[in-house]
């Protein structure tokens, strides 16, 4: 399968605890996004990187969280200190992106996350 | 504020009869749009997008969507829903990579 995965597809966890999810790209894929999806919401952005460069960031991202893409292929989202409030699905997604043409972004299965 | 509104939260449809699930964007500028859909333990995928090369863009599994500007809308349509249609649904628009705002989603469901 050449789509985007994730892992862990769930996680439970205790508040406070550090959890890190795991986003694996289409390989060619230059871009690479991360958002966060409540019940019942549309997916929220909250960053996005340019090969390894992170080039932006949401508000919604605090300063628990930590995303990287240290060779650009794969991706790493880090939660710290996790808070109920935390609790979401999070989405990776992958683009190529090409000067002039919108791409289309093609999205994993989501790692489901559960602060206790 | 650029954002997109989905005007229904849950439509319901008989399997065999039209689907029209409604959105639309406020932009000063025309926008970019997509449609993507979300079935249960599955990920989003993109069922269409406009990119202003023809206000009628047609997606897979007989999706179709037709920008009107005057109207400011996006309108999602099929003409004949079929069981395996049932999803969620979002209407997306992307001025730009960064600026990814997705609807908050109408869940269709069809009745046999």
């Amino acid at each position: 399968d050449t789509g985007v995965s994730q892992n862990p597809r769930h996680k439970i966890t205790k508040r406070g605890q550090n959890v890190t999810f795991r986003c694996d790209p289409i390989s060619e894929h230059n871009r690479l996004y991360w958002y966060r999806q409540t019940l019942g919401q549309g997916p929220e952005f909250l960053t996005y990187f340019q090969n390894e460069a992170q080039l932006e960031k949401s508000r919604l991202l605090s300063d628990r969280f930590s995303a990287e893409r240290p060779k650009g292929s794969f991706s790493t989202l880090e939660i710290q200190r996790t808070e109920q409030g935390d609790s979401a699905m999070y989405l990776c997604a992958s683009s190529l992106e090409t000067s002039g043409s919108l791409e289309t972004q093609y999205f994993g299965p989501g790692t489901r996350l559960l602060v206790l | 504020a650029q954002s997109v509104t989905q005007l229904d939260s849950h439509v319901s449809v008989s399997e065999g009869t039209p689907v029209l699930l409604r959105c639309n964007y406020s932009s000063s500028y025309s926008p970019s749009l997509f449609w993507y859909v979300q079935h249960p333990n599955k990920g989003l995928q993109l069922l269409l997008k406009y990119t202003s090369a023809a206000t009628l863009v047609k997606g897979i599994n007989g999706f179709e969507a037709e920008f009107k500007k005057s109207e400011t809308s996006f309108h999602l349509t099929k003409p004949s829903a079929h069981m395996s249609d049932a999803a969620e649904y979002f209407c997306v628009r992307a001025p730009r990579a960064s600026k990814i705002i997705f609807g908050s989603g109408t869940r269709l469901s069809i009745r046999p």
